[in-house]
């Protein structure tokens, strides 16, 4: 059963870059075919897709972040990372990891991690 | 607003039966792409509830049913539960914004 675990500051200044980890565990990052996939919930409101990484190394963003987003893939440490630059207390949300199994740019999100609150404010 | 639309929320008593409906377009349900459905309880991450339309991972119970058709796409719980009471989202992919949408979510009040 793979299990995924978000990591990374809590708190970051306005205007800097965010780094989060996913670190997988219960299988390998780079079998599969998964979509290792970053999600957020702003406090109080509904899910929004940041964007994925297929296991071949492709990388999807949502539209509206795509200039100031990153997702690789470090497949020595099993772990995938977000890199999410010039944040605004826009940014302020609950940042999920996910993983979805099918070969399918629709893909459903099969495992989830527990969730990691960021706040962005000086 | 999202691409995919469900009411805010719905409610039922116990043992009811409700439903959760997901409205898209040509762009994203209609133009074949699954849908997928998730459960948020209440401080949690979300829980994959349907996938590919229809089907049930492991370990959900048949009270939970879903189901496609053109541009819509509806979750149905049968028999409600107080445990039922969360935060339902549905998924797909949208060709025209290339990516990823969720729908806003709907909001289950177990009465």
């Amino acid at each position: 059963q793979v299990q995924l675990q978000e990591s990374g500051p809590g708190l970051v200044k306005p205007s800097q870059t965010l780094s989060l980890i996913c670190s997988v565990s219960g299988g390998s990052i780079t079998s599969g075919g998964y979509y290792w996939t970053w999600i957020r919930q702003h406090p109080g409101k509904g899910l929004e897709w940041i964007g994925y990484i297929y296991y071949g190394g492709s990388t999807y963003y949502n539209p509206s972040l795509k200039s100031r987003l990153s997702i690789s893939v470090d497949a020595s440490k099993n772990q995938f990372s977000l890199k999410l630059s010039s944040l605004t207390a826009a940014d302020t949300a609950l940042y999920y990891c996910a993983g979805g199994r099918q070969k399918v740019v629709a893909t459903p999100f099969d495992y989830w991690g527990q969730g990691t609150l960021v706040t962005v404010s000086s | 607003q999202s691409v995919l639309t469900q009411p805010p929320s719905v409610s039922g008593a116990p043992g009811q039966r409700v439903t959760i409906s997901c409205t898209g377009s040509s762009s994203n349900i209609g133009a074949g792409y699954d849908l997928h459905w998730y459960q948020q309880l209440p401080g949690t991450a979300p829980k994959l509830l349907i996938y590919s339309n229809i089907n049930r991972p492991s370990g959900v119970p048949d009270r939970f049913s879903g189901s496609k058709s053109g541009t819509s796409a509806s979750l149905a719980i049968t028999g409600l539960q107080a445990e039922d009471e969360a935060d339902y989202y549905c998924q797909s992919y949208d060709i025209s914004l290339s990516g990823v949408i969720f729908g806003g979510g709907t909001k289950l009040t177990v009465l």
